[in-house]
């Protein structure tokens, strides 16, 4: 088993650029999240997905997009990409659809934007 | 003020020392409570989870929350340069997606 894979795994942008970030699990799990790591500030939750066909903010969604294309995907897209947005992305994965401490990360994007 | 506060670090001690890692809250309606290890350039692993209060132990870790206090802490016994990490609390309440997780602590065993 791969666990989650997120590609790629770098990434440098031009301001107002536009760029998806892919990610899959091949766990069979039912949700999937969209974090940013950013020095200082721990993991912070962009978007959620609990189960296929449904997803929701988290704590910072303005300036992403997220679609649930699958039960094993789920794209980040940036559509226009702001300095502010230079961060570490991860995706993570979790079996249950509901609260659940037990999340699975992959190896995280690195994107800059200049 | 941080809903989680956690001392960045970095913490290095010398090998086979025993480690303490802390973190405070302040959303006394936090039921689970999660430690969880990134190594450099990787995505976070879970470690250790408590549910509500009292000690969990697995191997040379324990967690530990005390809820009256909003404190968790991790200790690692007998530590070994392959634990040096960043270690990230999180935790959520009972009917949230959501963790909220800590900055994480950089600890550093030497050799």
């Amino acid at each position: 088993n791969a666990g989650v894979t997120q590609t790629p795994k770098f990434q440098v942008l031009k301001t107002g650029q536009s760029m998806t970030l892919q990610c899959a699990q091949d766990m069979n799990h039912n949700s999937m999240y969209w974090y940013r790591q950013d020095p200082g500030m721990g993991l912070r939750l962009i978007y959620y997905s609990a189960s296929e066909g449904t997803t929701d903010k988290g704590e910072v969604p303005n300036g992403y997009n997220v679609s649930r294309l699958n039960k094993r995907e789920f794209s980040l897209r940036l559509e226009s990409a702001a300095p502010s947005q230079t961060s570490v992305y991860f995706c993570a994965s979790s079996l249950l659809t509901g609260p659940s401490y037990e999340q699975y990360f992959g190896p995280g994007t690195r994107l800059t934007v200049t | 003020q941080k809903e989680v506060e956690q001392d960045p670090g970095p913490l290095s001690v010398p090998e086979g020392a025993i480690v303490s890692l802390n973190c405070t809250y302040s959303n006394s309606a936090f039921q689970y409570f999660m430690w969880y290890r990134q190594y450099s350039r990787k995505g976070p692993e879970l470690l250790m989870y408590t549910y509500s209060s009292g000690n969990k132990e697995d191997g040379r870790f324990t967690a530990q929350v005390d809820k009256s206090s909003k404190y968790i802490s991790l200790f690692i016994r007998d530590s070994q340069p392959s634990d040096s990490a960043t270690y990230l609390c999180a935790m959520s309440g009972d009917s949230n997606y959501q963790l909220i997780w800590g900055a994480g602590t950089k600890l550093i065993i030497k050799p």
